[in-house]
């Protein structure tokens, strides 16, 4: 079936645009993670969704950054006024359950090249 | 916080060489631990797993041994392939109070396998 889907796959911004970047979770999945890869560093948590309900935003790195899941499914991540320090992967992924006593695993989509100019 | 390290890379090796990449964590709990795999154009996989100590997780030749004394989590394959080029990320998930798991990854480790 469907994996996990990301768009667009590249995006170049002139600093101080602002910028929406699109995640399709697997159908179903309850979860959903944010990451944010710099280059040649490991993804570090930004955000979680369960459902629509945003329950942990403790990664965002600033009040530019914005997540939403509205209807529990597609979830968009949106920065505004992209600075250069912002220029990353940003990577979506998605789990089948929400709450959980021992581990769920996360499928992870091919991720958003942004680069911020 | 939690944390995790992994040996730099670049590693390089000829095929059917030996491979290990170092993991060490750091956590307050008893975490799971994982290694996931970017090949070049590709998103994560999961390659392994292991949720407790002393489990032992295995997936296409490559092994690795939950260590809770050592605080360890080393990568290892007998006999690598030109097809084991990639980034190996080590990584760790504690369920908190909220009751769902993020990931806490290691910063990578490039491995390329030659002819």
């Amino acid at each position: 079936g469907a994996g996990v889907s990301q768009s667009p796959r590249y995006k170049v911004a002139k600093r101080g645009q602002d910028v929406a970047l699109r995640c399709d979770p697997i159908s179903g999945h309850v979860s959903l993670f944010w990451y944010q890869q710099a280059l040649g560093q490991g993804p570090e948590f930004l955000t979680y969704f369960q459902n629509e309900a945003q329950l942990d935003k403790s990664g965002l790195p600033s009040d530019r950054f914005f997540a939403e899941r509205p209807e529990g499914s597609v979830s968009t991540l949106k920065i505004q006024r992209t600075q250069q320090e912002d220029s990353a992967v940003y990577l979506c992924a998605s789990s089948l359950r929400g709450r959980e006593l021992s581990y769920n695993e996360q499928f992870f989509g091919p991720g958003t090249r942004l680069t911020v100019l | 916080g939690d944390s995790v390290t992994q040996m730099e890379g670049p590693v390089t090796l000829s095929e059917e060489a030996f491979l290990t990449i170092n993991c060490t964590y750091t956590a307050t709990g008893y975490p799971s631990l994982f290694w996931y795999v970017q090949y070049p154009g590709e998103g994560l996989q999961l390659l392994l797993k292991a949720t407790k100590a002393d489990d032992k997780g295995s997936n296409k030749g490559f092994e690795a041994t939950y260590r809770k004394e050592t605080t360890s989590f080393h990568l290892e394959k007998g006999s690598v392939q030109v097809s084991d080029s990639a980034v190996y990320f080590c990584a760790l998930s504690d369920i908190g109070s909220g009751g769902y798991n993020k990931l806490i990854f290691g910063a990578g480790t490039r491995l390329a396998v030659h002819p």
